[in-house]
C-alpha cells in the first residue's frame, strides 16, 4: 500500500536560516513519482518538482533542493536562505503504477519570520 | 485566463440547499480532478475525470455528484450536505491519467456548510 509521511507538523525558523522538510515514502512498486508541492495560503497548490524512481539525482533550483534517498525511501527538500514569502504549507506525494492515484502526506507547515 | 479557475471562491450553504462548484482549465489537459482538503486532513481524491469518463470515485456520498461536460470544464453538484463536508474543495487537472502525470491545482473553493 501507498503511504507519505511528513512528521514534521510545524517548523518554524528566522529568515535566512536553512530549513529541510522530511518526506518518508512507502511503496510495493519499482517504478513511482514522487512530488513537492506548495500552498500558500491563498489556497491554490503549486507544483515545485517531479521525480521518477529510477532518477536518483538530487536536484536543485535556486534555493530549493531536493535528496532523494531510495536506500532510505526519503525524499527530503531543503530551502537555503529562506524568506518570509516561503511561509506556507508544503506536501509532499507520492503515485504509482498500482494505484495511478497520488497520495499526499499530511503536508508541513513552514514559518518564516523576519 | 490561464491555468485552472475556480468559481466562486467561498460559498456558505445551508444543509437544504443545492449548489454547484465550477472547475476550468485553460491547458488543454484531458485529466481533471476534485479533491477534498479539511482541517488537519490530508488531501483526499473524490473523483477523476479522463477525457471526460469518470474514471476514479473514491467511495464519496451521493450528496456530490460531479459532472464533466468537456475536458476543459468540471462541476460538483452539492445538495443535502453536512456540516462536515465543510472543507476547501480543490480542483486540479493534468495532461493525460497516469502516475507520472504532474497535477496543476486550482485555488480552491472554501465551502462553509451551516
Amino acid at each position: 500500500a501507498q503511504k507519505v509521511t511528513q512528521a514534521q507538523t510545524e517548523i518554524s525558523v528566522v529568515e535566512k536560516e536553512d530549513v529541510t522538510l522530511d518526506c518518508v515514502y512507502e511503496t510495493r512498486d519499482t517504478t513511482y513519482y514522487l512530488f513537492w508541492y506548495k500552498q500558500p495560503p491563498s489556497g491554490e497548490l503549486v507544483f515545485l518538482i517531479r521525480r521518477n524512481s529510477f532518477d536518483e539525482q538530487n536536484e536543485i533550483s535556486g534555493r530549493y533542493s531536493w535528496n532523494f534517498q531510495k536506500s532510505t525511501s526519503s525524499f527530503n527538500f531543503t530551502i537555503t536562505a529562506s524568506q518570509v514569502v516561503d511561509s506556507a504549507v508544503y506536501f509532499c506525494a507520492l503515485s504509482d503504477t498500482g494505484g495511478f492515484k497520488t497520495i499526499f502526506g499530511a503536508g508541513t507547515r513552514l514559518f518564516v519570520k523576519a | 485566463e490561464t491555468g485552472v479557475t475556480q468559481t466562486p471562491r467561498h460559498l456558505v450553504m445551508g444543509m437544504t440547499n443545492k449548489k454547484s462548484l465550477k472547475c476550468e482549465q485553460h491547458l488543454g489537459h484531458n485529466a481533471m480532478y476534485w479533491y477534498k482538503q479539511s482541517a488537519k486532513k490530508p488531501l483526499e481524491l473524490m473523483f477523476v475525470y479522463n477525457f471526460k469518463e469518470q474514471t476514479e470515485n473514491n467511495s464519496v456520498p451521493s450528496r456530490f455528484s460531479p459532472e464533466c461536460p468537456n475536458s476543459s470544464h468540471l462541476f460538483l453538484h452539492l445538495h443535502t450536505l453536512q456540516p462536515e463536508d465543510s472543507a476547501l474543495y480543490l480542483c486540479a487537472s493534468s495532461q493525460d491519467y497516469g502516475p507520472q502525470e504532474t497535477q496543476y491545482f486550482g485555488p480552491g473553493t472554501r465551502l462553509l456548510v451551516l
